[in-house]
Formats: C-alpha cells, structure tokens, sequence
C-alpha cells in the first residue's frame, strides 16, 4: 500500500529537548515536504526537499532542521522546541514539486511542547 | 495578500444537497490546481487534480477552474453525511511550492 509514514503520531515534550519526527514514504517519490497546520493559518510549509541531499527552507523554517540522506526518509528535527511549536506537523510526499503532481501526506503529529 | 484564499466557514446543509466550496488565488502563474479532504485526525488526501480552466469529473464531485477570474470551485452532489470534513483548496506552478487554502469545514447533516 503506498503510504506516507510518520512517527510518532502523538508526543509531549518539554521545553529545550531536543527532538526528532521521522517520515518515511515508500513510492520513491522524489520531492518530500514538512508542514504544520494551526487554526486559522491554515497549512504552512516548513522545509522541502527536490531530492537526496537537496533541501530547502519553505515558509516557516525558524526553529526547524530536516535532513534527506535517503529517498525514502526526511525526519524533522526540533533543536530546542519552545512552546510556540506546539502544533499539528505533516510530511508529504510527490512524484514532482510544484503543483506538477498531487502530494500525498501522512497522517499527521501532534506535537505538545510545555 | 496570501495567495490562495478560501472562505473558512463552518458550512451546514442538509443530506442529498449540492454543495459549492470555492477559492480564489492570486498567483497568475498557478497552472495546477488541487482539492483535498482532511477528516478530523487525520492527513489531507487528494480529491481532485485539474490542469488550466475547465471541468473535471469524478463521481459525485466536479472540479472547476476558471483562469480568468482566478477562481476555483468544488461541487459536491448528492451530498452524504461521509463528505463531512475540512476541504482544502491549492495551487500550484511547474516551479515553486504548493499553495493551500485554510480549508473550509463542511458538515452534512442526515
């Protein structure tokens, strides 16, 4: 089944430790993005990657890292999470960047920094 | 101005309406446009994938682009209490990233 994999799916953490949400998608897509979705913003693209080793900043990357080494992963890594982090995060995938094919997105984590 | 704006709602209406979810953007170089449906809890999936102006079909749901008025439109027939969810609008070039609505919440009422 083509399936875009996040992990975890939920997480409480606190203030300054470090933390990383992994994804993982096994269509061999080449173009993966990171997103986070608040209330009335809506979804905004944090970082996004055209292909191994080729990553960029998207929208909102303050507070953010990301790393391709593989095709297939593209973990989000929180340095030194702080409250204003707190969010729904998404990682997508797709055939081509752009609006040149539809993204296929996971199924979301819910993050909690107190 | 953000470049694709979406009227947040909440929309209510009855079972077996036809519904009309709508967008406009600004961006004349979106060439692709999407919906997607996003369940509570859940990731958005894909729904409709339209290329330039015109009418898309698929099953109960049509997808229209209008270029010229830059505006987009999601029409939902025979419309089930299964469709209640949070659609989401995009758009989108040959380069650049995928821009997305703030979605609008719809609730079809048995």
């Amino acid at each position: 089944e083509a399936q875009v994999t996040q992990n975890p799916r939920y997480l409480i953490t606190v203030t300054g430790k470090k933390l990383t949400v992994t994804c993982s998608q096994n269509m061999n897509h080449e173009y993966m993005s990171w997103y986070r979705q608040d209330p009335g913003l809506g979804l905004r693209q944090i970082y996004y990657s055209m292909n191994v080793e080729v990553t960029d900043k998207g929208d909102v990357p303050e507070g953010y890292k990301v790393s391709r080494k593989e095709k297939r992963n593209f973990p989000l890594i929180l340095e030194s999470p702080s409250p204003n982090q707190t969010s729904l995060y998404f990682c997508a995938s797709s055939l081509y960047g752009g609006g040149l094919s539809g993204a296929f997105f996971g199924q979301g984590t819910r993050l909690t920094v107190v | 101005q953000k470049e694709v704006e979406q009227d947040p709602g909440p929309l209510s209406v009855p079972e077996g309406a036809i519904v009309s979810l709508n967008c406009t953007y600004s961006n004349s170089a979106f060439q692709y446009f999407m919906w997607y449906r996003q369940y509570s809890r859940k990731g958005p999936e894909l729904l409709m994938y339209t290329y330039s102006s015109g009418n898309k079909e698929d099953g109960r749901f049509t997808a229209q682009v209008d270029k010229s008025s830059k505006y987009i439109s999601l029409f939902i027939r025979d419309s089930q209490p299964s469709d209640s969810a949070t659609y989401l609008c995009a758009g989108g070039g040959s380069q650049g990233n995928l821009i997305f609505g703030k979605g609008t919440k719809l609730s079809v009422k048995p």
